[in-house]
């Protein structure tokens, strides 16, 4: 059975002080795996898609990373705007999406 | 318009009510999707339009019911609901359809309260 398992649940952090988030993933058949932020009371939005080993993608703070069985969302001098619930999603081969628990991130002034 | 458009926000019904929630888009998406969302948990998926046809039905009880009357539209309709059922209940869609390697755009959702 598909599964995503994202480490740690919750991570609290200072203005300033870099960090990694985890995603590892079990699924037949990876189409793309996602990432995606969530403030509270709203929907997520996206930010990453990463579909092979070795591929990485950068947005102002944020850099994703894949390997074979794991992703990882490094977060570099956050800001504490930057504090919000970070989601992985893995597509597998049926096409649905399926997401992790996310982790709760914290960045304190 | 990139937005996908979801009302209510909010909504209170007992356990015999009857309701709907609604999903709107104008982006041209060819899938769209519900998930159910509780509290500190990932959104599980519920329902998938592809083509305004439902090719993916989570195993949900049938006291929801998903509608799509066009492809720019999309409907949950409830009835009997119970308490536990109490959810965040997320909209999404993307563009070429269900299947193929594309984000999800989501909407803010409707948190749902059943007394």
């Amino acid at each position: 059975e598909d599964q995503v398992t994202q480490s740690p649940e919750a991570l609290r952090l200072q203005e300033g002080e870099s960090s990694s988030l985890n995603c590892s993933y079990t699924v037949s058949g990876l189409r793309g795996l996602f990432w995606y932020r969530q403030d509270p009371g709203k929907g997520p939005e996206f930010l990453f898609t990463l579909y092979s080993a070795g591929e990485e993608k950068e947005k102002e703070r944020l850099k994703a990373t894949l390997t074979k069985k794991e992703s990882f969302l490094h977060i570099t001098a956050p800001k504490p705007e930057d504090s919000a619930t970070y989601l992985c999603a893995v597509q597998a081969v049926r096409g649905d999406m399926r997401f992790g628990a996310g982790t709760r991130l914290t960045v304190k002034p | 318009d990139t937005e996908v458009t979801q009302t209510p926000k909010h909504l209170v019904m007992g356990m015999t009510n009857k309701k709907s929630l609604k999903c709107e888009q104008h982006m041209g998406h060819r899938a769209m999707y519900w998930y159910k969302q509780k509290a500190k948990k990932p959104p599980e998926l519920m329902f998938v339009y592809s083509y305004e046809k439902l090719s993916i039905n989570e195993s949900v009880p049938s006291r929801f019911s998903p509608e799509c009357p066009n492809s720019s539209l999309l409907n949950l309709h409830l009835h009997a609901l119970q308490p536990e059922d109490s959810a965040l209940y997320l909209c999404a869609s993307s563009h070429r359809g269900q299947g193929i390697q594309e984000k999800l755009f989501f909407g803010s959702g409707t948190q749902l309260s059943v007394l």
